[in-house]
């Protein structure tokens, strides 16, 4: 199975700030992730595909880069609602398999 | 709109048994790949189980091979999940999910969730 690790496991930011969270696969997967977004109590948002592919209806402020066995999910200007916790998921093999998880909290 | 509705969920003693649905609506459910997804409680996300748009082919997750069974109908546009043997680290909210068209296996439709408790 591929095992896919976040860090930070949690970051404290501001309104305003950029904040980035990495992503690194134990084996290559070309371009097969995926970030999502997760408020407490609801169900994950799919953000990004691909790696890059933003979303239809997600603000652009949320971009993502990467390949192979490392991968960016950047956050431009935080706004309050982007408050959550984010997850990188593989789709380049079965079982899917998730990060544990970034919280994004409030500084 | 497309929704997916998940019920089942419940309380159930270890070694029990539940079966999950989720009605979907608003798309061409025979043409999409489903995944089930759950989430113990404050805990990350654990990908299930996915099956094929015409129900031929499925997967699972080696911690449930062996005791959950996926399946859908796509006359009634419902995917199920049969869960037996259950245990407590069962105890999650269980997503059900759309692969995101094209074969991405990414998720881009997620239900709500059902809570399933396995204790005693």
């Amino acid at each position: 199975d591929i095992q896919m690790t976040q860090s930070p496991s949690s970051v404290s930011a501001s309104v305003g700030d950029r904040v980035t969270i990495t992503c690194r696969a134990s084996q290559g997967i070309s371009s097969w992730l995926a970030w999502y977004q997760q408020k407490p109590g609801k169900a994950p948002k799919l953000l990004i595909y691909a790696a890059s592919s933003l979303q239809s209806g997600v603000p652009s402020r949320f971009s993502g880069s990467g390949s192979g066995t490392d991968f960016t999910l950047t956050i431009n200007s935080l706004q309050p609602e982007d408050f959550a916790t984010y997850y990188c998921q593989q789709g380049n093999s079965f079982p899917l398999t998730f990060g544990g998880g970034t919280r994004v909290e409030i500084k | 709109e497309v929704q997916l509705v998940e019920s089942g969920g419940g309380l159930v003693q270890p070694g029990g048994s539940l079966r999950l649905s989720c009605a979907a609506s608003g798309f061409t459910f025979s043409s999409q790949w489903m995944h089930w997804v759950r989430q113990a409680p404050g805990e990350g996300l654990v990908w299930v189980s996915r099956i094929n748009s015409d129900g031929s082919s499925t997967s699972y997750a080696d911690s449930v091979k062996g005791r959950f069974t996926i399946s859908r109908d796509n006359a009634e546009n419902t995917l199920y999940l049969q869960m037996n043997s259950l245990r407590d680290e069962d105890t999650a909210v269980y997503y059900c999910t759309r692969d995101k068209p094209g074969n991405y296996y990414y998720i881009d439709v997620w239900g709500k969730g059902t809570t399933v408790t396995v204790s005693s």
